[in-house]
């Protein structure tokens, strides 16, 4: 049983540039979560997604930001027009149907190292 | 979710208890104590979680304190592998994804 999966697992981008992450949940998991860790921060929460709907997004900046999880394929983080402030680590974590999004819930992905230059 | 503090960064040598302390002062009655670790930027993995009980897995124990503000996570054997950062969070378990929040945590460096 694979785990969460996430690529890039790098990525470089240009400032002005859009960057797509993406995050495969575990099998039969329909609740993902995005985090970001800034460099030397802790993880902070974006935005929490079922299929086809966004749970919370209280963690998103207002604009440039956008995450979607579709009925098919993986949820996607979408950075438009990125800056050098946008340089992380963006960590996904799924859930199993059913669950409420408390931590002990979610199981989380390797993460995708995002520079700007 | 109640704030916590930890200390920065500890060491400890290896096959000796290492053991994290977490204060969570402000912590309310419904919030869990849950204790992860971050591996060389690896994505965060679970340890363990508590309420008011002292809990034990295979990984850890947790110690909470009868008042319930602090709270010590103990590695009875630590090695080498387990050099990491480690995060004490306080959270409710119900909608708490919008709150959570890792912190800085606790780098524990285990030495030969």
């Amino acid at each position: 049983n694979a785990g969460v999966m996430q690529n890039p697992r790098h990525l470089v981008r240009r400032r002005g540039q859009e960057a797509r992450l993406r995050c495969s949940p575990m099998k039969g998991h329909s609740h993902v979560y995005w985090y970001r860790q800034l460099p030397e921060e802790g993880l902070k929460f974006m935005v929490y997604l079922q299929k086809e709907n966004i749970i919370d997004e209280s963690g998103m900046p207002k604009e440039r930001f956008s995450a979607e999880f579709p009925k098919e394929g993986p949820s996607i983080l979408r950075i438009q027009q990125v800056v050098r402030g946008d340089s992380a680590a963006y960590f996904c974590a799924s859930s199993p149907p059913g669950t409420s999004g408390s931590l002990d819930e979610q199981f989380f992905g390797p993460g995708t190292r995002l520079t700007v230059l | 979710d109640a704030k916590t503090t930890q200390p920065p960064s500890m060491d400890c040598a290896e096959g000796r208890a290492a053991n994290l302390p977490c204060n969570h002062s402000t912590i309310s009655g419904n919030e869990y104590v849950y204790w992860y670790r971050q591996i060389h930027s690896q994505g965060p993995q679970y340890i363990i979680h508590g309420l008011k009980n002292n809990e034990t897995n295979e990984m850890a124990s947790l110690i909470i304190t009868e008042d319930r503000k602090s709270s010590t996570l103990i590695l009875p054997h630590a090695t080498l592998r387990d050099t990491a950062v480690y995060y004490c969070i306080a959270s409710a378990r119900t909608g708490t994804a919008s709150k959570l929040t890792f912190g800085t945590g606790t780098r524990l460096q285990v030495t030969l």
